[in-house]
């Protein structure tokens, strides 16, 4: 299957800091992309859909300004976390659609964030 | 609202039982729904299904979907303790290529 890799897998951070995750799908070029969040011993819940150049849609709940997300190319989406806090830390997972192919979502093994 | 709603969200079970997990949907522009088992990272992918009564196995795993009923079940057969994990259903809802997930059956699954 496809491959699609996020960086970094773990990152600790200060509150008040800022943390750029990046997701990247490399065996296959990705117009859309999508970042989850997942808090322990529960679901996935999608945050956002990445849409290579243009801008993000962002899910009811989630602050467009708090969690930056950026698709410049077809093969990479970053998503930074913006004057991070102790809340903010969870379980990140990316996913990338491969609309050429067979219209599967591939998962990134995800980023576990800790701010301190 | 689009929603998937799964069952038992958990189960413990011992080696060599068979389990049934239910995953029910109301989803417009209903696509596929699909199965994942995630253990301590990312989900993987088990089964895409999009026609009804087919069923899709591999190995001790099979699933099936009923678009008339709106569900999906997925059976293993003869677990053993490597099968405990989150098993998730997602569906997806046509054009935008959005999942939308249940909450999850967590099995466990011992010796």
């Amino acid at each position: 299957g496809a491959v699609v890799s996020q960086h970094p897998s773990r990152v600790i951070c200060k509150s008040g800091t800022s943390v750029k995750i990046e997701c990247r799908s490399l065996d296959f070029q990705a117009t859309t992309m999508f970042w989850y969040r997942q808090f322990p011993k529960k679901s996935l819940m999608l945050m956002a859909t990445s849409n290579e150049g243009s801008k993000a849609t962002y899910e009811q709940g989630v602050e467009k300004d708090k969690f930056l997300i950026n698709h410049a190319s077809l093969t990479l989406s970053t998503l930074t976390v913006t004057s991070a806090h102790p809340e903010d830390s969870s379980f990140y997972i990316c996913s990338a659609l491969d609309a050429v192919r067979n219209y599967e979502q591939y998962f990134g093994p995800g980023t576990r964030l800790t701010v301190t | 609202e689009d929603k998937v709603v799964q069952s038992p969200l958990s189960l413990v079970v011992h080696e060599g039982d068979t389990v049934t997990l239910n995953c029910s949907y109301e989803v417009t522009n209903f696509r596929s729904l699909l199965w994942y088992k995630q253990e301590k990272k990312a989900p993987t992918f088990l089964f895409m299904l999009t026609s009804s009564g087919i069923e899709k196995k591999s190995g001790r795993l099979s699933s099936i979907l009923d678009k008339k009923e709106l569900f999906s079940i997925l059976n293993i057969t003869a677990t053993q303790t490597g099968d405990s994990a989150v098993y998730l259903c997602a569906s997806d809802s046509g054009n935008t290529g959005k999942l939308i997930f249940g909450q999850g059956t967590t099995l466990q699954v011992k010796p």
